[in-house]
């Protein structure tokens, strides 16, 4: 079975400020990979899923951006943080089979001030 | 309207007693209906997930897909406080994307 990582666990960042949020997936290759926001009340958000290396498809236009190094490394990143950036980061991996079942990471919980 | 809708809730039932979790959808093009449990400042975890109509029961868990009406279930017997948590339900169109609904919130008192 695959375990996601995510790192990391808690952060808290002023207005303006980068944000790097790494991902990384273990026991399965090739996967899909997904960064999705949820925030009190509103349920999760899909930001960018990826179906191979160096391939990123975006959901919402925003000030975030994600990039796919390797094969199981999935990295959500912003040059200047906003207030309405605060939630909580879920990254998620998919192995290919028949139907889209998502494995999530523990999340990354960001507050920004 | 939106694609998948849940009430979020909050529901609070007494142990022991039957839990029922719903979610309406509108896109015909949903084949696999699935629901996940969140523990408080946690991952979702996949719980069930059905490809036809019909029941599928798992332990204390049953799930239940109606494709003509667009309506899915996810039953809970004999509820326990563990069971307390967010109940998302998500429904995927083969399309790499799951659409999820924003959640149930559940507690469970002893």
């Amino acid at each position: 079975s695959q375990t996601i990582h995510q790192w990391p666990a808690t952060l808290v960042q002023p207005v303006g400020s980068p944000l790097s949020l790494e991902c990384t997936v273990e026991g399965t290759s090739n996967p899909n990979l997904y960064w999705y926001r949820q925030a009190a009340g509103r349920g999760l958000q899909l930001l960018f899923y990826s179906v191979g290396i160096g391939q990123i498809s975006s959901e919402v236009p925003q000030n975030l951006s994600a990039s796919r190094p390797q094969d199981r490394q999935f990295i959500l990143s912003s040059k200047k943080l906003l207030l309405s950036d605060s939630g909580f980061y879920l990254c998620a991996s998919v192995v290919k089979t028949s139907y889209n079942e998502q494995f999530f990471g523990p999340g990354t919980r960001l507050t920004v001030l | 309207q939106k694609e998948v809708e849940q009430d979020p809730g909050p529901l609070s039932v007494p142990e022991g007693a039957i839990v029922s979790l719903n979610c309406t959808y509108s896109n015909s093009a949903f084949q696999y209906f699935m629901w996940y449990r969140q523990y408080s400042r946690k991952g979702p975890e996949l719980l069930m997930y059905t490809y036809s109509s019909g029941n599928k029961e798992d332990g204390r868990f049953t799930a239940q897909v109606d494709k003509s009406s667009k309506y899915i279930s996810l039953f809970i017997r004999d509820s326990q406080p563990s069971d307390s948590a967010t109940y998302l339900c998500a429904m995927d169109d083969s399309n790499y994307k799951l659409t999820f609904g924003k959640g149930t919130l559940l507690t469970v008192n002893p």
